[in-house]
């Protein structure tokens, strides 16, 4: 089992370019969340999807949009990227509800 | 926005001693949870805690889930070199709305 795997590991964008970030996970599981992680702070909620087929915002959605594509996969879009957007983001996978998160190995975005 | 105080925010000890960390909020919790980060990687869960007062142990660690459902304890007894890294406490607040909150983390560095 691979767990969550994401893509890219990195990324550099310039301001205004679009891109998708890409999660899958092998476990079955039925919720998948999008964190970002700055310096110094703890992960914050971007998007979750409780089930497939449904997606609701986190703490901090704004400049951001999600898909649930089936119950493996779950992506980030940045329609429009912004310097603030600067951050590590986890992908993250549980099967009952937010307990027990496993999580993968992250995408480091630059935005200049 | 955050609303769990992790402490201390670093700790420098040597090989051999025990290691206390914490996480405290105005809130209840229903779940508290113990994460682990190394550079480079995504947070690994560590230990769960579902009850008040419940005690967990996995290894040397130990976590508690506090009586008043506001704060959590970890404790790593004789740490070793490959305890290194950042301790990040995680809790479903009560009416989350299926959310975890995370501390900002504890960054831990053992000196041989």
């Amino acid at each position: 089992n691979a767990g969550v795997t994401q893509t890219p590991k990195f990324q550099v964008l310039k301001t205004g370019q679009s891109m998708t970030l890409q999660c899958a996970q092998d476990m079955n599981h039925n919720s998948m969340y999008w964190y970002r992680q700055d310096p110094g702070m703890g992960l914050r909620l971007i998007y979750y999807s409780a089930s497939e087929g449904t997606t609701d915002k986190g703490e901090v959605p704004n400049g951001y949009n999600v898909s649930r594509l089936n119950k493996r996969e779950f992506s980030l879009r940045l329609e429009s990227a912004a310097p603030s957007q600067t951050s590590v983001y986890f992908c993250a996978s549980s099967q009952r509800g937010p307990r027990e998160q496993y999580f993968g190995p992250g995408t480091r975005l630059t935005v200049t | 926005g955050q609303q769990l105080n992790q402490s201390p925010q670093s700790m420098f000890i040597q090989e051999g001693e025990d290691v206390s960390m914490n996480c405290t909020s105005s809130s209840i919790f229903n779940t508290w949870l113990w994460y682990k980060q190394e550079p480079g990687e995504g947070p690994v869960l560590l230990i769960a805690l579902y009850k008040a007062g419940e005690l967990t142990s996995n290894g040397r660690l130990t976590a508690q889930f506090g009586i008043t459902r506001k704060d959590s304890f970890l404790n790593i007894s004789a740490s070793i070199p490959s305890d290194v890294g950042i301790y990040f406490c995680a809790g479903e607040r009560s009416g989350s709305a299926r959310q975890l909150t995370f501390g900002s983390g504890t960054q831990l560095t053992v000196l041989p």
